[in-house]
């Protein structure tokens, strides 16, 4: 079936850093999600990405969707001790189903 | 506008017994999808429903049922409930757009005893 992988599964920066995560799968999808999901919370949406190349910023997130669309990437900028969370991608196969694949989520820790 | 409302938001149940867990979606959203997440196996997709249809289940065994109401509001039922069930499960509602995104309540804790 359809896997998407991120790695690593953890990750610890300095407040004020940038980070960037991958996420990479062998199918194509044509709807690309990040969500962030806080401890005792559900997963909120953070970016939406329709089209391969497509470039999208939200604040200080910037995430992009790959040209080959089995792949998207996600940066912060200057983080920041809210950032502390647990970051998915999810693939979505554009059809008559809200179906999404999840990658297992990279946590996400900040050292002030 | 009003999110994702789940209820309840914890549930400690014992193992045999059934369970049903309730969602209320964004007002306006017609289609609710339902996710296991567990530590080991993450996100799992189990069923989305639309216009009180079932529009697309994932793989999980038969004790896991669900409906959609008139108004939209959606409910999943496990039976027999078994350890291994113990999970947060996660309700999520999407528009009626081509693509739109899932947006998710908070979930139901369950533990299995």
């Amino acid at each position: 079936g359809q896997q998407l992988n991120q790695s690593p599964q953890s990750m610890f920066i300095q407040e004020g850093e940038d980070v960037s995560m991958n996420c990479t799968s062998s199918s194509i999808f044509n709807t690309w999600l990040w969500y962030k999901q806080d401890p005792g919370e559900g997963p909120v949406l953070l970016i939406a990405l329709y089209k391969a190349g497509e470039l999208t910023s939200n604040g200080r997130l910037t995430a992009q969707f790959g040209i080959t669309r089995k792949d998207s990437f996600l940066n912060i900028s200057a983080s920041i001790p809210s950032d502390v969370g647990i970051y998915f991608c999810a693939g979505q196969v554009t059809g008559a189903n809200s179906k999404l694949t999840f990658g297992k989520g990279i946590t996400l820790s900040v050292r002030p | 506008k009003a999110g994702v409302t789940q209820t309840p938001r914890y549930l400690i149940k014992t193992r045999g017994q059934q369970v049903t867990l309730s969602c209320s979606p964004i007002s306006g959203h017609r289609s609710v999808s339902w996710y296991q997440q567990t530590p080991g196996q993450g996100l799992q997709f189990l069923f989305e429903y639309f216009s009180e249809t079932q529009r697309n289940k994932g793989n999980f065994p038969g004790r896991f049922s669900g409906r959609q109401f008139s108004n939209s509001r959606s409910e999943m039922n496990v039976s027999t409930l078994e350890l291994g069930d113990s999970a947060l499960y996660l309700c999520a509602s999407s528009g009626a757009g081509r693509g739109s995104p899932l947006h998710f309540g908070n979930g139901t804790r369950l533990t299995v005893t």
